[in-house]
């Protein structure tokens, strides 16, 4: 079956290390997107790509790199730089058209200790 | 203004109730619409898109008014499963492929 697959599912950090979230996914989607998630908040856009080797920031892209090496993966690195990056981070995809929305992948639980 | 809007809730309702939430969204030349559902400490799942027209998915309506600025989904005969949040979400029109998502309106069906 098809899907979007994120790991790990829960990771810990210790301050000041950078640490990378995978999403890989095998629905041939062109596009792909990082969001963040914060308790009782909104999805907020860290970056999005809509074609291999190339990405663009979203409104909270600061502390945070990717890259697009290949149409199936789309990993985050979420540095030292990062405030607070203590959040649940979700990877999702789509086709570029009008009326597809996302698939979500099942989201990564970041801590920082 | 915010981009898109939703009451935060919660709404409470009893089982077999019919409840209806609405989203506003700020810009005029979006075109595309859709209702996620998220369940606690779950990722959002695809509920409906939102068409011109309305349309309805067993019992769940979507309707779309462009001329308020807003979509609204109805639940009818609500099931105690249904308690979740729901996200509002809008396609940037500006070409760019983003997606715009409400902070979500929570709902709990009460047995």
């Amino acid at each position: 079956d098809g899907g979007i697959t994120q790991s790990p599912k829960y990771l810990f950090r210790k301050e000041g290390q950078n640490v990378t979230l995978s999403c890989e996914q095998n629905l041939n989607h062109d596009a792909m997107y990082w969001y963040r998630q914060d308790p009782g908040q909104g999805l907020r856009l860290i970056y999005y790509s809509q074609i291999v080797n190339d990405f663009q920031k979203g409104d909270i892209a600061e502390g945070y790199s990717v890259s697009r090496e290949k149409k199936e993966s789309f990993p985050l690195t979420v540095t030292s730089a990062q405030k607070n990056p203590t959040a649940f981070y979700l990877c999702a995809s789509s086709i570029l058209g009008p009326q597809h929305g996302y698939t979500f992948g099942s989201g990564t639980r970041l801590t920082v200790v | 203004r915010k981009e898109v809007e939703q009451d935060p809730g919660p709404f409470n309702v009893p089982e077999g109730a019919t409840v209806a939430f609405n989203c506003t969204y700020s810009n005029s030349a979006s075109q595309s619409f859709f209702w996620y559902r998220q369940d606690c400490r779950k990722e959002p799942k695809l509920l409906m898109s939102v068409y011109s027209s309305g349309n309805e998915d067993g019992r769940f309506t979507a309707q779309l008014n462009r001329a308020s600025q807003y979509i609204s989904l109805l639940i009818r005969d609500s099931k105690l499963s249904d308690s979740a949040t729901y996200l509002c979400v809008v396609k940037d029109p500006s070409g760019t492929y983003k997606y715009i998502f409400g902070t979500g309106t929570r709902l709990k069906v009460l047995a």
